[in-house]
């Protein structure tokens, strides 16, 4: 039972365009919503966050929305630099902070110079 | 650097025998989560400690246990391995206060 699912396994996008990564969810508990990159042989980096009273938040190049009703998120980063290139993890949390996440299956992006 | 310290880096080691992975959490985080990541799949919660005591426990096998010791760092043991838990395995801590978790950079498992 895939709880976060990105069904992108993989994006390609030109350098200094616009790069939307995409994470849908099914469980209607999950009240905190993250995004982090991985670079080859290290762990995840967080990214960016989202509480559910929220539909955006916004950080410098990248913003995530929350589309509740569709329990889908998605992650815009502009412009995309090739230093972006990485798997993107979407995660998720319910209940109380501390809690553990799960994520989705990653997205690579890959941004061309 | 998030902090969050994992040795070793990389073992491998034979199929039937006993590994330890050992997890140093980010000073003051109380909370310690195991994750699993095989080839090109997604992390896949294991187990969660908090503060000494197993707080939550995902798709952990049984030849796999944990433990939180006193001072706060994490181990993992994982038994009579087979090939197919050929992974990376990665720490996480967190705050009670924070919401997310700070990786590690992962302890890569090769079973022969």
């Amino acid at each position: 039972d895939q709880q976060v699912k990105q069904n992108s396994p993989s994006l390609s996008v030109q350098e200094g365009r616009i790069s939307i990564l995409n994470c849908d969810y099914t469980n209607s508990m999950f009240d905190y919503f993250l995004w982090y990159k991985k670079y080859p042989a290290e762990g995840p980096t967080f990214l960016i966050s989202i509480s559910s009273i929220k539909d955006k938040n916004e950080d410098g190049r990248f913003t995530v929305f929350l589309n509740k009703s569709a329990k889908h998120l998605s992650l815009h980063i502009v412009p995309s630099q090739p230093g972006d290139s990485a798997v993107y993890f979407c995660a998720a949390s319910e209940g109380a902070s501390g809690s553990r996440l799960t994520f989705g299956e990653g997205t690579q992006l890959t941004v061309n110079p | 650097d998030s902090g969050v310290t994992q040795t070793p880096k990389h073992l491998i080691t034979a199929t039937g025998q006993r590994v330890t992975l050992r997890c140093s959490p980010r000073s003051g985080d109380l909370s310690v989560y195991w994750y699993q990541q095989s080839l090109d799949q997604g992390l896949q919660f294991l187990i969660q400690y908090y503060n000494g005591e197993e707080r939550a426990k995902g798709n952990i096998l049984e030849r796999f246990s944990a433990q939180q010791f006193p001072d706060l760092h994490s181990e993992l043991n994982l038994s009579s391995l087979e090939l197919g838990d050929s992974a990376l395995y990665f720490c996480a801590s967190s705050s009670q206060q924070g919401f997310g978790a700070f990786f590690g950079q992962g302890t890569r498992l090769t079973v022969v």
